[in-house]
């Protein structure tokens, strides 16, 4: 089985900061990878697929990268509102990564 | 838009049988262009797929919970299930039903890919 893991765990950063969060597969998936963004208390939201294709009215600041093995989300410039637990998931028989959970400083 | 509500008890019993039901709304679950599927997420912890199902009924299962879970579809009332069984502790989550695209793998074969939108959850605690 594919696993899938990600880091930091957690992070804090200034609003304005520049934010990366990595995600491995233990095998290639190509590009066969998904971001999802959750609020507190919140359902998840797909903000990423196809590794770096935005999904529809998610704001231009998030971006992703990679193939492979290895996967960027990027937060160019952090917003109050971005405060989340960050998930990547493969495709087919989805699997997540454990999470990333930004806070600001 | 496209709307999926997930209904069912709140409160199992140790080794009963979980039963959800996710009802689609705004669209016909008998698209060909998605998948359906079942996610559950333990109280503060991360997500894991439970399985997904297509319209016609064709079914993948997480091999961690595949002896105990049943999904299946109803497009008459543009719903589709999930039964757990023999649940315990553990399986205390809220439970989402999504919609899940799919791509083409090399060789033409068509695989699952990611949930959108998701339902609002359910919180399911297993206690006697």
């Amino acid at each position: 089985d594919i696993q899938m893991t990600q880091s930091p765990s957690s992070l804090s950063a200034s609003v304005g900061d520049r934010v990366t969060i990595t995600c491995r597969a233990s095998q290639g998936i190509s590009n066969y990878l998904a971001w999802y963004q959750q609020k507190p208390g919140k359902v998840p939201e797909l903000l990423i697929y196809a590794a770096s294709t935005l999904q529809s009215g998610v704001p231009s600041r998030f971006s992703g990268s990679g193939s492979g093995t290895d996967f960027t989300l990027t937060i160019s410039s952090l917003q109050p509102e971005d405060v989340a637990t960050y998930y990547c998931q493969k495709y087919n028989s989805a699997t997540f990564g454990p999470g990333t959970k930004v806070d600001i400083k | 838009q496209l709307q999926l509500q997930e209904s069912g008890p709140g409160l199992v019993k140790p080794s009963e049988t979980l039963s959800l039901t996710c009802t689609v709304s705004g669209g016909s679950i008998s698209n060909s262009h998605y998948y359906w599927g079942w996610i559950r997420q333990p109280p503060g912890t991360g997500l894991e797929w439970i399985g997904t199902i297509y319209y016609s009924g064709s079914t993948s299962y997480n091999p961690s919970l595949k002896s105990r879970v049943t999904i299946s579809v109803d497009t008459s009332k543009n719903q589709f299930s999930l039964k757990l069984s023999s649940v315990t502790a553990a399986d205390t989550a809220v439970y989402y039903c999504a919609r899940q695209g799919y791509y083409y793998e090399s060789g033409g074969y068509k695989r699952t890919a990611w949930f959108d939108p998701w339902g609002q959850g359910t919180l399911v605690t297993v206690s006697s």
